[in-house]
């Protein structure tokens, strides 16, 4: 019954490959995003798609490629990882309303090492 | 861009005590604050939030105040206790913006019993 979902937990791999994180949530909502925690706490948005169409794009490098096959799932591609890609990443869904922003729900993060 | 200033970065307040935390923002058209809760190693977890057409919202320990003309926003947690010692995040979107939250740096409150 977990609203919003990540695999995998955590994910160790060498610098120079390739990897992809997913995320899917249950809740029927609209709007999924993808946000970097770096290792001094700070949240950045990534990426958001509402309804599989790609709606925020925060100057990310083109090594991370955001996949949203369906509106309950969005991966997130990373080529070619660097040591700087190191983080905990999380995936976040909400539903947008007419009377504004609602509440995002984000999923338990993915933390990522670069060796 | 949209940019959140958050202070102070770490609080320590003794069981029982009051924390507030501050955020100012500076773009005027934004408005809605949420503020997110962080244990260590979990998610950020939505605790209150407000917005822009309401100046104050309370929840039982915590409530939030919002000034849209001095663009800043605060937190408040009344009688702390033990389990509230986490990392707060404020934050701030505009509906134009589709869902984009820019949080602040964080604060990391400690709780001493």
């Amino acid at each position: 019954d977990t609203a919003v979902s990540q695999t995998p937990k955590y994910l160790v791999t060498q610098m120079g490959n390739d990897k992809s994180i997913k995320c899917e949530q249950n809740l029927g909502h609209d709007t999924m995003y993808w946000y970097k925690q770096d290792s001094k706490k700070f949240l950045k948005i990534m990426f958001s798609y509402n309804n599989k169409e790609l709606i925020i794009n925060e100057t990310v490098p083109n090594r991370f490629s955001p996949k949203s096959p369906d509106k309950a799932h969005l991966n997130l591609h990373i080529n070619s990882l660097e040591l700087g890609d190191s983080a905990v990443y999380f995936c976040a869904s909400s539903q947008e309303e007419t009377s504004g922003q609602e509440t995002q729900y984000f999923g338990p993060g993915t933390r990522l090492l670069v060796l | 861009g949209e940019n959140v200033e958050q202070h102070p970065s770490t609080l320590s307040v003794q069981e029982g005590d009051s924390a507030v935390i501050k955020c100012t923002y500076s773009d005027s058209a934004s408005n809605y604050f949420p503020w997110y809760k962080q244990e260590l190693g979990k998610r950020p977890q939505l605790i209150i939030d407000i917005r822009s057409n309401v100046g104050e919202k309370k929840d039982q320990r915590i409530a939030v105040t919002l000034n849209k003309t001095a663009k800043h926003f605060s937190l408040h947690i009344t009688e702390t206790q033990p389990e509230d010692s986490a990392v707060y995040f404020c934050a701030a979107s505009m509906s134009r913006d589709t869902g984009k939250l820019i949080f602040g740096q964080g604060t990391t409150l400690q709780v001493k019993p």
